[in-house]
């Protein structure tokens, strides 16, 4: 069971908005402003699309933006695209002892 | 571009062990951090263990904790994952990534492998 937790499935048309949830506790997610999030195409290696919660990486499109309230993070695709189909994962810094914890992993449809 | 490119993954029986590389190019390996992740069917990554640039801090997650050993060679630009007494809840795909910042430890993962799938079955 993972220690985040994210929704199985998220869907859009193309051109709408989503926006996939990612609730923590107040060791991880609440304590820390050390949420990332990865795109995980079939095919291709995780990509780091938002790191500290709210930063996008050069190259990562402006589509792409994230927040955070309390314990839960969230990532919003808006202008869903085609491309966008894939796997996403929600992570967070949780401490010394058990660094890194991850979300179940949402799959993005394009309807 | 960066590139890391996993290797050793197999079918192995319950109780055996496996020696899973990562070959880093294209940067700074001596750098950076590197940490390993899985993912097993139908589950979501897990972080299981983290190697600093230098060598001199290692950490794992509890599950795999006195099972498996990483290390790292910063002259071959490779870290490997040593994994002995492995049971069938360690089927998954492995991934090596590297932590981002290099020494600044930003405490997020800039590049991924493709993974290597490791298989425990009797």
């Amino acid at each position: 069971q993972s220690a985040l937790t994210q929704p199985a499935s998220v869907s859009g048309s193309p051109g709408q908005s989503i926006t996939i949830s990612c609730t923590g506790s107040s060791s991880d997610i609440g304590n820390y402003n050390l949420v990332s999030w990865y795109q995980h195409s079939p095919g291709k290696t995780p990509k780091l699309i938002i790191y500290d919660v709210t930063k996008r990486p050069s190259g990562v499109s402006n589509r792409f933006s994230a927040s955070k309230s309390g314990n839960t993070a969230s990532l919003t695709i808006s202008n869903l695209q085609a491309e966008d189909e894939a796997d996403y994962h929600c992570c967070s810094y949780a401490g010394t002892y058990t660094p890194y914890v991850f979300g179940s992993g949402t799959k993005v449809t394009v309807l | 571009q960066v590139e890391l490119v996993e290797s050793g993954g197999g079918v192995v029986r319950p109780g055996g062990s496996l020696r899973l590389s990562c070959a880093a190019s294209r940067f700074t390996f001596s750098n950076y951090g590197m940490h390993c992740f899985r993912q097993a069917p139908g589950k979501g990554l897990e972080w299981v263990a983290y190697v600093r640039f230098d060598s001199t801090s290692k950490r794992y997650t509890d599950s795999v904790k006195g099972r498996f050993t990483i290390s790292r060679d910063n002259s071959k630009n490779t870290v490997s994952l040593l994994m002995n007494g492995l049971t069938t809840e360690d089927t998954a795909t492995f991934y090596c990534a590297r932590e981002s910042g290099g020494r600044s430890l930003n405490k997020n993962f800039d590049y991924w492998g493709q993974g290597t799938l490791v298989t425990v079955s009797s």
